[in-house]
């Protein structure tokens, strides 16, 4: 998985609780992305980042909110937690160090399952 | 609005044969395409990226081709495998800075 690991892997919590995903990579590349995967819908961006503090919004951020104050950490925030947001969750990363725009390979790490009851 | 379709049915081939899988989109202009593996329970895994100004990209036993005009990309597994079974995601880039945006993905099953 590239030097990706995600932390938990799997996580069960309740309505309204706050709940935060842990992304970490040990490549030193600069882009990172959090997405989520639901039966029909595919993997959906919620929020990436082009650099530590810099971050920017994807198609489905309503409801999360990012981090990054070190290259190798991404964090994803659920501020209080909804059924809507049982989903499994990936992160991945691209752009090696020193390299321009985000337009290679993405490699995505293994996944946290989350379940909102 | 923004749409990328893959064949939601899952394609059922016999090993050894050709596996064509499809990628069709509207209202993009993608700089690059790529193709994605994805086994169950596991993160996507890269294949391959081929570029708006190239028409095919090979590799090994895979074979990527890129039609802007008709807005479609076609995914081809030559000498298909059991091992190939798995769902294959395309993913389109460079409309919106960083990110890719990806299909749903096809599933496609060998049967020995």
């Amino acid at each position: 998985d590239a030097g990706i690991t995600q932390s938990p892997r799997h996580k069960v919590t309740e309505t309204g609780t706050p709940v935060t995903l842990r992304c970490h990579q040990t490549e030193n590349h600069r882009y990172m992305y959090w997405y989520r995967q639901d039966p029909g819908h595919g993997l959906r961006l919620i929020h990436y980042s082009y650099g530590v503090k810099d971050t920017d919004k994807g198609e489905v951020s309503d409801g999360y909110s990012v981090s990054r104050s070190k290259t190798e950490d991404f964090l994803l925030t659920l501020e209080s937690a909804t059924s809507s947001q049982t989903s499994v969750y990936f992160c991945a990363i691209s752009g090696s160090s020193g390299r321009g725009a985000g337009t290679d390979t993405q490699y995505f790490g293994p996944g946290t399952r989350l379940t909102v009851l | 609005s923004q749409k990328i379709e893959q064949n939601s049915e899952a394609l059922n081939i016999q090993e050894g044969k050709t596996a064509t899988l499809t990628c069709n989109y509207t209202n993009y202009s993608p700089a690059y395409l790529q193709w994605y593996r994805q086994d169950p329970g596991r993160g996507p895994v890269f294949l391959l990226l081929i570029r708006e100004n190239e028409k095919e990209k090979r590799k090994e036993r895979l074979k990527v081709t890129f039609d802007t005009t008709l807005k479609q990309s076609l995914f081809h597994i030559t000498a298909s495998q059991p091992a190939d079974s798995a769902t294959y995601l395309c993913a389109l880039g460079g409309n919106s800075g960083y990110a890719l945006n990806f299909g749903k993905g096809t599933s496609l099953l060998v049967t020995p």
